[in-house]
């Protein structure tokens, strides 16, 4: 099984909320990432997590905020958005060490208004 | 600089038309390199990685190859199902993906 889940699969939001992007995988994977991905572009890498721990954080504004609570959970709180941050949000996990190969999730469409 | 550069940036070929796609990099000591198809709106579908010069590997329609500066993806006898954005990505440090090649199979 390589499935990485997401949740929600869609997500409207004004400025002034508060919400999460939740992800789920179930391979044993002990590094998960958060990329944002625009239209027509390649996925931009956002934060690393390896054992539960942030390992990687790419200068991400901290109107994002990543969250680990176990090996196998990893989210993202969301807080006074801007319309420019309306993108998919891709969850992906891995291996840590030897084979790193990630397997994504199907995302999350978010739009920012 | 680390990079990944993939060409063409789109492809439209006739459905049976066979073609490759190529993916060429420059990092100090890769890890794996990876090729992922992408529907539109959709995550990155895992379809192989390589880690060593001369490695290859197929999946149905499609076959990736690897040398020390550039890797392929050979895709025969195309189907319009293939239609996708087909995506390389390199890992050192991190891993750094290209911008992809827009591929489109006319039936």
């Amino acid at each position: 099984d390589t499935e990485v889940t997401q949740t929600p699969k869609h997500l409207v939001m004004g400025m002034t909320n508060k919400k999460s992007l939740k992800c789920e995988q179930h391979m044993g994977h002990r590094a998960m990432y958060w990329y944002k991905q625009k239209a027509k572009k390649p996925p931009e890498l956002m934060f690393v997590y390896s054992y539960e721990k942030l390992s990687i954080n790419e200068s991400v504004p901290s109107r994002f905020s990543p969250e680990c609570p176990n090996s196998s959970l990893l989210n993202l709180h969301l807080h006074a958005l801007q319309p420019e941050d309306s993108a998919l949000y891709l969850c992906a996990s891995s291996q840590v060490g030897g084979k790193e190969t990630q397997y994504f999730g199907p995302g999350t469409r978010l739009l920012v208004l | 600089e680390d990079q990944v550069t993939q060409s063409p940036e789109a492809l439209r070929l006739q459905e049976g038309e066979s073609s490759s796609l190529n993916c060429s990099y420059t990092v100090s000591g890769l890890r794996g390199l990876f090729w992922y198809r992408q529907d539109p709106g959709k995550g990155p579908e895992f379809l192989f990685t390589l880690y060593s010069a001369g490695e290859e590997k197929e999946k149905e329609r499609l076959k990736a190859t690897l040398t020390k500066k550039e890797s392929f993806l050979h895709i025969t006898a195309p189907k319009p199902e293939d239609s996708a954005t087909y995506l390389c990505a390199v890992q050192d440090d991190k891993i750094i993906f290209g911008k992809g090649t827009r591929l489109h199979i006319l039936p």
